[in-house]
């Protein structure tokens, strides 16, 4: 159980232009979104949390009229990273989380998305 | 604001050999976790700590979580190849939202 897909896994796109990426719950609904990028060798950085329904919280320093962040349903957030420039490439993972899932002692735990490699030339 | 150090950075190791990684932490927190990622894969979960005191064993890794120390560790048994991975502890901000903000990062090698 808590199965978190992201697609696409890998993307490669000319700069200025935009990417979307998917992030879904398979199994399970995520009333809790967080999208971070890993840059290589180093460690995860939160970009931004959202909530199903509610606007997306950014982190400081990341650029929400960039980063596009939606969380439409109990399923699926999807990120868009507008513009994109070769210093955006990196590793983009998400995760979700249930928070109906406390009482189950599992609702502030993440599930975490296998990750969407973007490389923009 | 919460800051997660690990250290070592990276560690080289032989096979059958112990060795103890470690993550500090700056401000109060009940919840960490520890996570291995392989190189061009996501996270995977291994340990759950959500007391003071709790200690958990999976195979040849042992994690354990003091919160007055406001430390972790992870301990390894008898390494072997398959352990070689990057490991991350991450620490659960609290509030309303969990953040978890990660530690750096601990590159394993094992050596045969």
């Amino acid at each position: 159980g808590a199965v978190v897909s992201q697609h696409p896994s890998r993307v490669i796109c000319k700069s200025g232009t935009s990417v979307k990426i998917e992030c879904r719950s398979l199994d399970f609904q995520a009333t809790t979104m967080f999208w971070y990028r890993q840059f290589p060798k180093k460690s995860l950085m939160l970009m931004a949390t959202s909530n199903e329904g509610s606007k997306a919280t950014y982190e400081q320093g990341v650029e929400k009229d960039k980063f596009l962040i939606n969380h439409a349903s109990l399923t699926l957030s999807t990120l868009t990273v507008t513009s994109a420039h070769p210093e955006d490439s990196s590793f983009y993972i998400c995760s979700a989380r249930d928070w109906r899932l406390r009482l189950a002692g599992k609702g502030h735990e993440q599930f975490f998305g296998p990750g969407t490699r973007l490389t923009v030339l | 604001e919460l800051k997660v150090e690990q250290n070592p950075l990276f560690l080289s190791m032989q096979e059958g050999k112990n060795y103890t990684i470690y993550c500090n932490y700056s401000t109060t927190s009940d919840r960490l976790y520890w996570y291995r990622q392989d190189p061009g894969k996501s996270l995977e979960s291994l340990f759950v700590l959500l007391s003071n005191g709790a200690v958990k064993q999976e195979g040849r890794l042992m994690a354990s979580l003091d919160t007055k120390a406001r430390l972790s560790t992870l301990h390894i048994t008898a390494a072997v190849h398959d352990l070689s991975a990057t490991y991350f502890c991450a620490v659960d901000k609290g509030g309303a939202t969990n953040k978890l903000i990660f530690g750096t990062g601990t590159l394993l090698a094992v050596q045969p």
